[in-house]
């Protein structure tokens, strides 16, 4: 049975960092490609960036509005997704989804969401 | 890029058949097959029910299908039943710049 549990959520303040992880299981991981995608009051669901396998090269893609601030790794030894927040705004407050990309064309399983509210 | 055009709201009673549009442009919805539909219920995360405009994962019932015509993406569901109840959002693959963008969603009321 494929798993994502994705931790790392909570409050924090603006101009604040956040690391969100993400643990696999029930699939060949290091194979997958995997994506990031929130759920957000203002802007609904929206991609957030994708990480390549590494047979596929690794690479990164962000979506633009959070490029620059947004950073997406992987730990295959550890079946582990990880996406990095900095210099956090009140609008990047939402449910963040763990998700398998089947190569940008839809994304296969979800995992249940890790919350950020940021705020003062 | 803005998000796909998806109506705020649908209805139907039970049994009915009930059809959920998704508008986008030539760069996304009329460019490729890759237009996908996720259901989620409240509080949970969203499930996938249809990929790549007309494809049912395993599990998925079949009064849930999908289709496209030009720029329009549509996913209808027949026999509608309580559990239908549930926002519905469509996502297109968007080329290799813009990748993916999700329409706003729509709320499936039962009646």
């Amino acid at each position: 049975e494929v798993q994502l549990v994705e931790s790392g959520g909570g409050l924090v303040k603006p101009g604040g960092s956040l690391r969100f992880s993400c643990e696999a299981s029930g699939f060949t991981f290091n194979y997958a490609w995997m994506s990031w995608v929130r759920q957000t009051p203002g802007r609904g669901l929206e991609w957030v960036g994708r990480i390549k396998s590494k047979t596929d090269g690794g690479t990164v893609d962000y979506a633009a509005p959070v490029r620059g601030r947004f950073t997406i790794s992987r730990d295959d030894s550890k079946n582990t997704l990880y996406l990095q927040i900095s210099s956090l705004k009140a609008e990047d407050t939402g449910v963040y989804y763990c998700v398998i990309d089947k190569s940008g064309h839809y994304f296969d399983y979800w995992g249940q969401g890790s919350l950020v509210t940021v705020s003062s | 890029q803005s998000a796909l055009t998806q109506p705020r709201s649908v209805s139907g009673s039970p049994g009915q058949s009930v059809t959920i549009s998704c508008t986008g442009s030539s760069s996304d919805v009329g460019g490729y097959d890759h237009v996908s539909w996720y259901q989620q219920h409240p509080g949970k995360a969203p499930k996938r029910v249809i990929h790549d405009v007309t494809r049912r994962p395993s599990g998925v019932p079949d009064r849930f299908s999908g289709s496209k015509s030009g720029n329009t993406a549509s996913l209808t569901i027949s026999g509608l039943q309580a559990e239908d109840e549930a926002d519905y959002y469509c996502s297109s693959y968007a080329g290799s710049e813009t990748w993916v963008i999700f329409g706003g969603g729509t709320k499936l009321t039962v009646l």
